[in-house]
């Protein structure tokens, strides 16, 4: 069956300083993959979309500047969140997609800003 | 875009009852609609889904209703039990963004 996974389940860093997560597609090739984030008490916002050999398109309030994506091939994509502040604590969620609309998610990196 | 209103943002209801959850959705576009369950400290799950080809789907409890005419979509969860407290997240399919808009959440509570 199709699986994501997503690494690391969860981490904390220190306000100001950045980290990287990454997603993987197991069992299937991800046409895309969609990052979500879903702060704390909050809802599911998407922040951009990955696409294989495309640009990547982010969503108002997000940027290329302070979540550079890497999406080398159709099973693995990163995320990086720069210069992490308090609000960009919450639970981030890759979903990868095969053609249609339906995402398998990972079970998300829960990052904690101190 | 898209943008998808839930509502209610809360509802208690007692074991064995059933649970009802309303969201409305803006474009006529969006064809695909999921419902995703979240306990505490987890992430969504997939619990049912419906496209836009259909009216209706049922399984293992939960019904789900498509009304694409008043853009208005519901989970009906039947014979509710405790196991069925959680957070639940309607979503919609952005066409445009390629990703999914979801609701702000409605969390239920089941007592006995």
């Amino acid at each position: 069956g199709a699986l994501v996974y997503q690494y690391p389940r969860r981490t904390i860093c220190k306000s100001g300083t950045s980290m990287r997560m990454e997603c993987q597609a197991v069992g299937f090739q991800a046409t895309s993959v969609a990052w979500y984030r879903q702060s704390p008490q909050k809802t599911f916002e998407l922040i951009a979309l990955s696409t294989v050999n495309s640009a990547i398109k982010y969503e108002q309030n997000f940027t290329q500047e302070k979540f550079p994506i890497s999406h080398p091939n159709l099973s693995f994509s990163s995320m990086t969140v720069l210069n992490a502040y308090l609000e960009d604590r919450g639970l981030y969620l890759c979903g990868a997609r095969v053609g249609g609309a339906e995402q398998f998610f990972g079970p998300g990196t829960r990052l904690t800003v101190l | 875009g898209e943008q998808v209103e839930q509502l209610p943002s809360i509802l208690r209801v007692q074991e064995g009852s059933s649970a009802s959850i309303n969201c409305t959705y803006e474009n006529s576009a969006s064809n695909y609609f999921p419902w995703y369950k979240q306990e505490p400290g987890e992430n969504p799950k997939l619990i049912i889904d419906i496209r836009s080809n259909m009216e209706r789907k049922q399984t293992q409890g939960l019904i789900v209703l498509l009304d694409k005419k008043a853009k208005r979509f519901s989970l009906h969860i039947t014979d509710t039990q405790p196991g069925d407290s959680a957070m639940y997240f309607c979503a919609a399919w952005d066409n445009y963004a390629q990703g999914l808009t979801f609701g702000l959440g409605t969390r239920v509570s089941v007592f006995p």
